[in-house]
């Protein structure tokens, strides 16, 4: 079974316009932590923003929030404010922290923002 | 970004020839990571180490091999590069606090 899974392969968005990128994951693990990364085509993996799964609030950085819903299983990434340079690929990741501290990912999604 | 680096950035070599990929890091990280980034497959876990001399495998580490002999190098070795290896890797350790995982600027390898 997937670990992580982000079903949007590709996704458009308005400049200044709010985006919503989805991820859910599966894990047995009661302690965990998710992660979004942007990788923009230089390559690079730029870590956006985390969240523990004993965190009773969504994590929020800058433009970036976590849309974190626990017995659903998913964390998805809401981009505020979309700018040109927002388009890149986005990864979804989970950690478990017990079963071994392996780190999965998902298969991304490719965020174009539109003038 | 935790001063990973990895070495070398590209490479291009021919079926059949062994290759080591190395990733240094100068942030005494106990945890390290090498993935490959193929399209449509995000980033897969190849082989992790928690230590010096202590590693374990990830999902796709047939035809991989690794070693730590120093905290600060953790080295990726190709014993015998096939096509299916042409990828782009990348390098991670794991810092102290929970969110931190940072990557290396990875390596291209094609594999001719």
């Amino acid at each position: 079974a997937q670990k992580i899974t982000q079903t949007q392969p590709g996704m458009f968005v308005q400049e200044k316009e709010a985006v919503t990128l989805d991820c859910t994951y599966d894990t047995s693990d009661p302690s965990y932590g998710l992660f979004w990364y942007k990788q923009p085509s230089s390559g690079e993996m730029i870590f956006l923003i985390y969240q523990g799964s004993y965190d009773q609030q969504n994590a929020t950085e800058g433009r970036y929030s976590l849309n974190f819903q626990k017995a659903r299983k998913s964390a998805n990434l809401v981009i505020s404010a979309s700018q040109l340079g927002d388009s890149a690929m986005y990864f979804c990741a989970m950690r478990e922290e017990i079963t071994g501290n392996q780190f999965y990912f998902g298969t991304g999604t490719s965020l174009t923002v539109i003038p | 970004d935790a001063g990973i680096t990895q070495s070398p950035r590209h490479k291009v070599t021919e079926t059949g020839t062994p290759v080591t990929l190395r990733c240094h890091q100068t942030e005494n990280h106990r945890y390290m990571y090498w993935y490959r980034q193929d399209p449509g497959h995000g980033l897969r876990l190849i082989h992790y180490s928690y230590g010096v001399k202590d590693t374990d495998k990830g999902e796709v580490s047939d035809g991989y091999s690794v070693s730590r002999s120093k905290t600060e190098d953790f080295l990726l070795t190709l014993e015998s590069a096939t096509s299916s290896q042409t990828s782009v890797y990348f390098c991670a350790a794991r810092g102290t606090a929970a969110y931190e995982q940072y990557f290396g600027p990875g390596t291209r390898l094609t594999v001719t």
